[in-house]
């Protein structure tokens, strides 16, 4: 069964780069028809979906953060990352790397991590 | 872009029926998945594909969706069905999106 792990910085200064990534294990993230993607949950308020990733390299993002979101895949170590960039501090919230088997809903999730946007 | 709507809160009492509406143009063309999250975890997902459940969750946990609305259904309600539940749906035009509704808090009285 797969499962995932979120790791990064959990304080990012205003206008830096947020960055995380996501450790995939049991299975290979290469060979497993997922699309990859990021989701988050500003405290106190609901999911939003960021963007996926399929096939290492089709990339599909939400068109609020398009100019602001790049995810990409690293095969070599079976992780996949986000960065957003010019963050602020309504970038605060739990973000969660999950995985879609193209059936359209998402599982698994990581367990979340938390990104503060504060100097 | 797809917008979803959810009520804001549902309460129930114990051992009676909880019914969590989502609201979309249409929905009823589109494939409806439910996740509960409880305080402090990551969501789970109870319903996939409007009425399926994955392995593990309850029978108690079931979905319909039908026009402009679906429906999450939870039948004799337990205090550990408190949380917040969200619907979304995948979106195929113009391209790919994944889009969540609101949320709706459940209240066990």
């Amino acid at each position: 069964r797969l499962q995932l792990q979120e790791s990064g910085p959990g304080l990012v200064e205003p206008s830096e780069t947020l960055s995380l990534t996501c450790t995939v294990s049991g299975g290979s993230i290469s060979t497993s028809p997922y699309y990859w993607g990021w989701i988050r949950q500003p405290p106190g308020k609901g999911l939003e979906w960021i963007g996926s990733i399929y096939s290492s390299e089709i990339t599909y993002y939400n068109p609020s953060l398009k100019t602001r979101v790049t995810i990409s895949v690293d095969t070599s170590k079976n992780q996949f990352s986000l960065k957003v960039t010019s963050v602020t501090a309504a970038d605060t919230a739990d973000y969660y790397c999950v995985g879609d088997r193209g059936d359209g809903w998402f599982d698994p999730w990581g367990q979340g991590t938390l990104v503060t946007v504060s100097s | 872009s797809y917008v979803l709507t959810q009520p804001p809160s549902v309460s129930v009492a114990p051992g009676q029926t909880a019914r969590i509406t989502c609201g979309g143009n249409y929905i009823g063309s589109k494939s409806v998945h439910w996740y509960q999250q409880k305080p402090g975890q990551a969501p789970v997902l109870v319903v996939y594909d409007d009425k399926d459940r994955p392995s593990g969750i309850p029978e108690r946990f079931s979905g319909s969706n039908s026009g402009n609305t679906a429906t999450l259904t939870i039948s004799r309600v337990e205090a550990g069905d408190e949380a917040d539940y969200y619907c979304q749906v995948f979106h195929s035009s113009p391209d790919y999106s994944w889009v969540f509704g609101g949320g709706t808090k459940l209240t066990v009285l």
